[in-house]
């Protein structure tokens, strides 16, 4: 059974920085493209960056580029997202999910929360 | 940018109901690469469809998905209550991969 499990979430002033972290397991983590997503409070669900199965290639939403960083450990099954000079409307649940190369997202995490404020 | 617009935004209904949902692309999508997946409050999204027309894993026969290019539906033929939610569609054939805004199912 895929799993997707983030931690690193919490409260941080505006222009902070965070790691998020995305642990995986139960898949072949090395072949699957992954993505983050992120969903405001009380709003849609916004695509955030996706990195291919080897790092090789990263996109993000024009949002954040320049000020986050989508990474991958395939030794440890994990990836990350660097979140720098946060601001208030970054705060949202962002979730880890496989998939999203010429492909659907068909695994989610459950998702943590990242709230901007002073 | 691909910009996705989904109608309605809300749509008050029934169970045992047929509902189809819209979702029209900016642009023409390259492969049909389109998905639809369903929030129930406080759940992380679910892939219902992939590539505009493939039920995913565990998805029943009840759902459907049809379009090709710019205008894609999702069809429920019989509204269950764990139907009642939010779905988005979201395209993957060319970055960003941008979703729609969502529409809302309540029960009436």
């Amino acid at each position: 059974e895929v799993h997707l499990l983030e931690s690193g979430g919490g409260l941080v002033q505006p222009g902070g920085s965070l790691r998020l972290s995305c642990a995986a397991s139960g898949f072949t983590f090395s072949n699957y493209a992954m993505t983050w997503v992120r969903q405001a409070p009380g709003k849609g669900l916004e695509w955030v960056s996706l990195i291919r199965n080897d790092g090789g290639d990263t996109f993000y939403a024009d949002s954040v580029k320049g000020r986050f960083t989508n990474s991958r450990d395939n030794s440890k099954n994990t990836l990350f997202l660097q979140l720098n000079s946060l601001r208030v409307d970054d705060t949202a649940v962002y979730y880890c999910a496989r998939g999203g190369w010429a492909s659907s997202i068909d695994s989610w995490g459950q998702g943590t929360l990242v709230i901007v404020s002073s | 940018e691909i910009v996705l617009t989904q109608s309605p935004g809300t749509l008050s209904l029934s169970p045992g109901e047929r509902v189809t949902l819209s979702c029209r692309a900016s642009i023409r999508l390259s492969g049909d690469h389109l998905a639809w997946y369903r929030q129930q409050p406080g759940q992380a999204p679910r892939l219902v469809i992939s590539d505009a027309s493939n039920r995913a894993n565990g998805i029943p026969d009840r759902f459907s998905g049809s379009g090709s290019g710019t205008d894609f539906s999702l069809t429920i033929s019989r509204l269950e209550p764990e139907d009642f939610a939010v779905y988005y569609c979201q395209q993957y054939g060319s970055a960003p991969y941008t979703f729609g805004q969502g529409t809302k199912l309540e029960i009436k």
